[in-house]
């Protein structure tokens, strides 16, 4: 059975880095599917921030481009998510989800999300 | 950007019944494709349909995907006590967002 878990603080100030990792297990990212963060805000609809794959391809919104970073990390199995200059607006919900994959433009893209992480409330504030 | 609208926003039904919920597309992309989620209060999303209109593994047979053009249709064809929910639309492919969700609540 695959699991996704995020992990990570659960509290950032204005203006530093929210940092979270994403533990997958029952399945290795080695072997395909793309690796995928999304988030929700309070009371909000969801909203896809990146996706990256087993080879360190990544793949942004363009509403996170500049601010975000993903990396996956094949021989512990995880991947994580780096967002800078955070804001109060950026104060969510982070899941970590598992996507099926198409190419786009000679890009990697992820597709629909079969298996979500739990996910990890971050707070942004001072 | 394709913009995603679901309608509508709440649908008060009470158990038995059927739902009908829209997801409409802002413009035609043939490269793209529709999934539906469930969220239920304090879980992540459940994958219940992709490709418009297959279900993913699991899933009863009461939730049915359906597209014409640009307009995406949910259909819960007889509402059990644990299908009260939101539900979302995601398109895929050329682009990538998901509508703002309808509420299915008991009347």
């Amino acid at each position: 059975q695959v699991q996704l878990q995020e992990s990570g603080p659960g509290l950032v100030k204005p203006s530093e880095t929210l940092s979270l990792t994403c533990d997958v297990s029952g399945y290795s990212i080695n072997t395909g599917y793309c690796w995928v963060w999304i988030r929700q805000s309070p009371g909000k609809g969801l909203e896809w921030i990146g996706s990256v794959y087993k080879t360190g391809s990544t793949y942004y919104s363009p509403s996170f481009r500049g601010r975000v970073s993903i990396s996956v990390d094949t021989s512990t199995n995880q991947f994580s998510l780096r967002l800078t200059s955070v804001t109060a607006a950026d104060t969510a919900v982070y899941y970590c989800s598992r996507a099926t994959m198409g190419m786009e433009n000679r890009q990697i893209v992820p597709f629909y999300f079969d298996v979500w992480g739990q996910g990890a409330l971050v707070t942004v504030s001072s | 950007e394709i913009v995603l609208t679901q309608s509508p926003d709440t649908l008060s039904l009470s158990p038995g019944e059927g739902a009908t919920l829209s997801c409409r597309a802002s413009q035609s992309d043939t490269r793209s494709s529709l999934a539906w989620y469930q969220q239920k209060p304090g879980q992540a999303p459940r994958l219940l349909i992709y490709g418009a209109s297959t279900r993913a593994t699991g899933i009863p047979d009461r939730f049915r995907g359906s597209e014409s053009g640009t307009d995406f249709t949910l259909t819960i064809t007889t509402l059990e006590p644990e299908d009260f929910a939101v539900y979302f639309c995601q398109l895929y492919g050329a682009s990538l967002t998901f509508g703002g969700g309808t509420k299915v609540q008991i009347k």
